[in-house]
């Protein structure tokens, strides 16, 4: 059973720091990972998207990569800002459950400090 | 371009009374969901559809009812509200026709609702 898991749950950082986010997941037979973010009380927000196919995604300050020998992925945000701010979660769509399904981790709270 | 709308944002109910959640998207979509999210228990999935007409039961379908008569359109009821449904209710849609953002999941601002 694919299980994804996000450690550290929560995160504080000073402003300006480049900081990673883990994503780990158990069976590497994935079609693509996502990432997201999630402000209080919004929904979440699509960041980038990695194909099983892809190493990694890049958009402005967020690089986002993919390793599924090792099962792992990690978002790379550089010179952090108060405004990033928020949860940020991670989801996998497996093979095993369908093309339809999505598996979430339980999310990074992060907190940049200005 | 809207995305993905939930229609009420807030509602509070009393034990036993009805209602339905109304989400649509505008993007065409085949692939629609509906989520719920409570604190240390992540995202879990209610019910979801592969295309108009047809739904599917998730990991906790006990308790709600979904209709999926037009492609844009997935409705979630609950027949008799129970406090244990007090929750956070995302709607969610994507597409699988291949491209390089296929299977890319777009979510709804959310929907609170509160059984007293």
């Amino acid at each position: 059973k694919q299980e994804v898991t996000q450690i550290p749950a929560a995160l504080s950082v000073p402003e300006g720091e480049n900081l990673v986010l883990n994503c780990s997941f158990t069976d590497s037979a994935i079609y693509n990972l996502q990432w997201f973010r999630q402000d209080p009380g919004k929904g979440l927000t699509s960041l980038l998207l990695i194909q099983s196919s892809q190493r990694e995604q890049t958009s402005g300050r967020l690089n986002a990569s993919l390793d599924k020998s090792s099962g792992r992925s990690t978002l790379y945000i550089a010179a952090s800002q108060p405004g990033d701010s928020a949860t940020y979660l991670c989801a996998v769509r497996p093979f095993t459950s369908g093309t339809y399904k999505y598996i979430f981790g339980t999310g990074t709270r992060l907190k940049v400090l200005a | 371009n809207a995305g993905v709308t939930q229609t009420p944002k807030f509602r509070v109910l009393k034990t036993g009374q009805s209602m339905t959640l109304l989400c649509a998207q505008d993007m065409n979509h085949e692939y629609m969901y509906w989520y719920r999210q409570d604190p240390g228990m992540g995202l879990r999935l209610i019910h979801y559809s592969v295309g108009e007409g047809t739904t599917a039961k998730g990991e906790v379908p006990d308790g709600y009812n979904v209709s999926r008569l037009k492609k844009q359109n997935f409705l979630l009821g609950l027949e008799s509200a129970a406090p244990s449904q007090t929750s956070v209710y995302f709607c969610a849609s994507s597409y699988l026709a291949g491209g390089p953002n296929t299977g890319e999941l777009f979510f709804g601002e959310g929907s609170r609702l509160t059984v007293l």
